[in-house]
């Protein structure tokens, strides 16, 4: 069936450390990929998306691109601060209406 | 800029208590949904709605009832609390893909429900 998998937390990095979350799925066909950040005492909102094959979404800093062919949508950022500590979510969208949403990954960001 | 909004925040129940927690949304999104996070894991889906008068089970539906009489609204009904039902609930929206839009969910901030 369909699934995602992301890479366990907690992540903790210093400041200005480069960070990777891996995400991979299991759907059929190519549906569109997201990120969804989740800071403490808040809801999920948008970090970014893609909606096809090679296309690679980014905002405040972090990437991810739509890798086809290992099914994979892994979460990067080059030098993170100590605000990105929240937790992170991958979601592939299956229908026009559906995502499925992985486990999270805490990042804990220390000064 | 409302988007989407959940009211109560916080709730404290006694076992066997009933209880609505009300959703609305003011971006005219023809789809809804209700999950809820129990504490350091992921989303579980518990019901969701593709329109008015539509609803649909998720992968948590026991527990729960919902129903949808307008598009704004999606209100989440606890029948018979248990203290499996603690958890922060959060309901989202989403246009689907009309209009080219990409379908993602728009989210509230989330119900805090303790059952004790």
């Amino acid at each position: 069936g369909d699934s995602v998998t992301q890479m366990e937390g907690p992540v903790t990095l210093s400041e200005e450390a480069f960070l990777t979350i891996n995400c991979t799925y299991t759907a059929t066909g190519y549906p569109s990929l997201f990120w969804y950040v989740q800071y403490p005492g808040e809801g999920l909102q948008l970090l970014l998306k893609a909606t096809k094959a090679d296309d690679k979404g980014s905002n405040k800093g972090f990437e991810a691109t739509y890798r086809k062919e290992t099914t994979s949508f892994h979460l990067e950022k080059g030098s993170v601060q100590v605000s990105d500590s929240a937790v992170y979510f991958c979601a592939p969208r299956l229908s026009s209406y559906k995502l499925i949403f992985g486990s999270g990954t805490r990042l804990l960001v220390r000064p | 800029n409302a988007g989407v909004t959940q009211t109560p925040k916080f709730r404290i129940l006694k076992i066997g208590q009933s209880m609505t927690l009300q959703c609305t949304q003011d971006m005219n999104h023809n789809y809804m949904y209700w999950y809820r996070q129990d504490p350091g894991m992921g989303l579980k889906l518990i019901y969701y709605s593709v329109g008015a008068g539509i609803t649909d089970k998720g992968e948590v539906p026991n527990g729960y009832n919902v129903s949808r009489s307008t598009t704004e609204d999606f209100p989440l009904r606890l029948e018979l609390a248990a203290p499996s039902q603690t958890s922060v609930y959060f309901c989202a929206s989403s246009s689907g893909l009309a209009g080219g839009k990409t379908g993602e969910l728009f989210f509230g901030e989330g119900s805090r429900l303790t059952v004790l």
